[in-house]
């Protein structure tokens, strides 16, 4: 069975710097996809970047980057030059390709930004 | 192009009654999702709807139940309302065809509180 976890229940980085959101996640598939969504306090999930699993180049999307490291089953987030907006709870999700399963979350990261 | 919309936005009910929640997915896309989020649990699985039949199924009583339209749009009941029920929907759509490479899009959820 697929499983995501994010280690990180809360994290804190000041304005203008980088920070890394963990995500590491057990499938047996050899195809799949790899996404983050940002969710503010609003409630709305909010799709910021994907990483398929035969993709050779890590995906960027703007100040997102995903730092892919299929060996270890990491997917790591990393939000460049923080700003107040990116406050918000992380979630780390997977897609298996068979059958197309259902996505599977992990339990977020609370990141907030200090000015 | 219009994203996910949902309805209504903020619901109140009292035990016992019955909802339905309704979700109209991105022009195009042919697969809705439903989840259910609450702080305890986190982001579940309730279903997925392609092409008006139910192609998967979370772990979620018959109490939960959902159906399709032709034009895609997706309506979720919650019968016999209970407290745990009260948390924040999310649909999810996506194109449906392409596997573990697709995004899910969400709308931006229905807060439901059951009193």
């Amino acid at each position: 069975a697929q499983k995501i976890t994010q280690t990180q229940p809360g994290m804190f980085v000041q304005e203008k710097e980088a920070v890394t959101l963990d995500c590491t996640y057990d499938t047996s598939d050899q195809s799949y996809g790899l996404f983050w969504y940002k969710q503010p306090s609003s409630g709305e999930m909010i799709f910021l970047i994907y990483q398929g699993s035969y993709d050779e180049q890590n995906a960027t999307e703007g100040r997102y980057s995903l730092n892919f490291q299929k060996a270890r089953k990491s997917a790591n987030l990393v939000i460049s030059a923080s700003q107040l907006g990116d406050s918000a709870m992380y979630f780390c999700a997977m897609r298996e390709s068979g059958g197309y399963q259902k996505v599977t979350f992990g339990t977020g990261t609370k990141l907030q930004v200090i000015p | 192009k219009a994203g996910v919309t949902q309805t209504p936005r903020y619901l109140i009910k009292t035990r016992g009654q019955q909802v339905t929640l309704s979700c109209s997915p991105i022009s195009g896309h042919r697969s809705v999702s439903w989840y259910q989020q609450t702080p305890g649990q986190g982001l579940q699985f309730l279903f997925e709807y392609f092409s008006e039949t139910q192609r998967n199924k979370g772990n979620f009583p018959g109490r939960f139940s959902g159906r399709q339209f032709s034009n895609s749009r997706s309506e979720m009941n919650v019968s016999t309302l209970e407290l745990g029920d009260s948390a924040l929907y999310l649909c999810a759509s996506s194109l449906g065809t392409s596997g573990g490479r697709e995004t899910q899009y969400f709308g931006p959820g229905t807060r439901l509180l059951v009193l």
